[in-house]
């Protein structure tokens, strides 16, 4: 069936850092791929996403390239801020929507003044 | 414009009891999920409804759990005889009906604590 695995956390960072979270991914089809983010006490929000091989999504300066030869979906952020401290979850759906999604375990990310 | 709704926020339940937690999705959204995020994991699907129908239920545990979405009301996701291992954060997502590659909104969820 269709698997996301992510990088474990917790990761810490200082402010600026550059911040990668890694996703990897077993689909049967060709997924539609995302993140989300989940602030404290929030539900998830759709961050970015991807729908299909080499597309990059992008929002808020986090980056997300759909690679199909590696099955990864890794995101990136070149200067992270204390504001960005939240859980992060990859997660992908084969409906070709945002509907059914089968989630990551999640990071949680905690920036540093 | 208000989002999707869950309540209560947090529920706590003895072994047991019965469980009910809602959703009302946003204006204009048919189209109901239900995941369920045990500590320290993701969320797993549980259950898909649109107004007056199941549509998946694979992912719902075939004992004590039931869910329906009638056609006024919110969507309720219902546990009965609750056991700690029921413990986790219920997420509800919504969506347009018939729009595809679209985002699915999540509630802040319903925090159940089975003591």
């Amino acid at each position: 069936g269709d698997s996301v695995t992510q990088m474990e956390g917790p990761v810490t960072l200082s402010e600026e850092a550059f911040l990668t979270i890694n996703c990897t991914y077993t689909a049967t089809g060709y997924p539609s791929l995302f993140w989300y983010v989940q602030y404290p006490g929030e539900g998830l929000q759709l961050l970015l996403k991807a729908t299909k091989a080499d597309d990059k999504g992008s929002n808020k300066g986090f980056e997300a390239t759909y690679r199909k030869e590696t099955t990864s979906f890794h995101l990136e952020k070149g200067s992270v801020q204390v504001s960005d401290s939240a859980v992060y979850f990859c997660a992908l759906s084969t409906s070709g929507s945002a509907r059914q999604l089968t989630f990551g375990s999640g990071t949680q990310l905690t920036v540093l003044p | 414009n208000a989002g999707v709704m869950q309540n209560p926020r947090h529920l706590v339940r003895r072994r047991g009891q019965e469980a009910r937690l809602r959703c009302s999705p946003m204006k204009g959204h048919s189209h109901v999920y239900w995941y369920r995020q045990l500590p320290e994991e993701g969320l797993k699907f549980m259950v898909y409804l649109q107004k007056e129908n199941i549509i998946d239920e694979s992912g719902m545990p075939k004992e004590r759990f039931s869910a329906e979405f009638p056609k006024e009301g919110p969507s309720i996701l219902r546990i009965q005889q609750v056991v700690r291992g029921d413990s986790a954060a219920y997420f509800c997502a919504s969506f347009q009906t018939g729009a595809q590659n679209t985002e699915a909104f999540f509630g802040q969820g319903t925090r159940l604590t089975v003591v």
